[in-house]
């Protein structure tokens, strides 16, 4: 079963506009959520992350969206950079583990 | 650098060959994950240490794979007579124990021909 969902595998914007990815989740024993970045042949780049107490978490040009009641979080970047393209993973957080289970990924591609 | 890690970053071998990776996390991380990312998926959790313990396996995991953390340091993570199957991304990330944030390593890229 997946636990961790990204409906949309691929995303495209235009330079300066605002991107939108999100993820949706079942399991409500998620406590912790983390959005990935990955290029190609590299491993995930940690860009943000946010803790089920809070509902928003921003951090520059990325803000997490966190919905509880819906099991949905959304990443907003604004405003979209063309070194943005990239694949975004959203991971879910086990405490009692630390485990990651991570969505399918949504490929970004922002254009210039 | 003081990030996570990885070597081989590719290895190419033919079917039942057995293979090793290494992973040296992050200094001062106690917790080591192991995970596995197949073409259009996402990373797939297969084991983790706390220090030298390996504290949970993926069903994922068979008994062809192991993987070790002998000093509490580096990590090892062994396939024997590898399958076509098994061709993946292997990753590793470090972690603080108390801690959430995984940070992970370039992966290795393994083909089994």
């Amino acid at each position: 079963d997946q636990q961790v969902k990204q409906n949309s595998p691929s995303l495209s914007v235009q330079e300066g506009r605002i991107s939108i990815l999100n993820c949706d989740y079942t399991n409500s024993m998620f406590d912790y959520f983390l959005w990935y970045k990955k290029y190609p042949a590299e491993g995930p780049t940690f860009l943000i992350s946010i803790s089920s107490i809070k509902d928003k978490n921003e951090d520059g040009r990325f803000t997490v969206f966190l919905n509880k009641s819906a099991k949905h979080l959304s990443l907003h970047i604004v405003p979209s950079q063309p070194g943005d393209s990239a694949v975004y993973f959203c991971a879910a957080s086990d405490r009692n583990t630390g485990k990651l289970i991570f969505g399918q990924g949504t490929t970004l591609q922002v254009k210039p | 650098d003081t990030g996570v890690s990885q070597n081989p970053r590719h290895k190419i071998t033919k079917r039942g060959q057995n293979v090793t990776f290494r992973c040296d996390p992050i200094s001062e991380h106690n917790r080591l994950y192991w995970y596995r990312q197949t073409l259009g998926q996402g990373p797939e959790f297969l084991t983790y240490f706390q220090n030298e313990a390996q504290l949970e396996k993926s069903r994922l995991l068979s008994d062809r794979f192991s993987a070790e953390r002998p000093k509490g340091s580096f990590s090892t993570l062994e396939i024997q007579r590898t399958e076509q199957g098994d061709s993946a991304m292997y990753l590793c990330a470090s972690s603080l124990v108390h801690t959430d944030t995984q940070y992970f390593g370039p992966g290795t890229r393994l083909t089994v021909l």
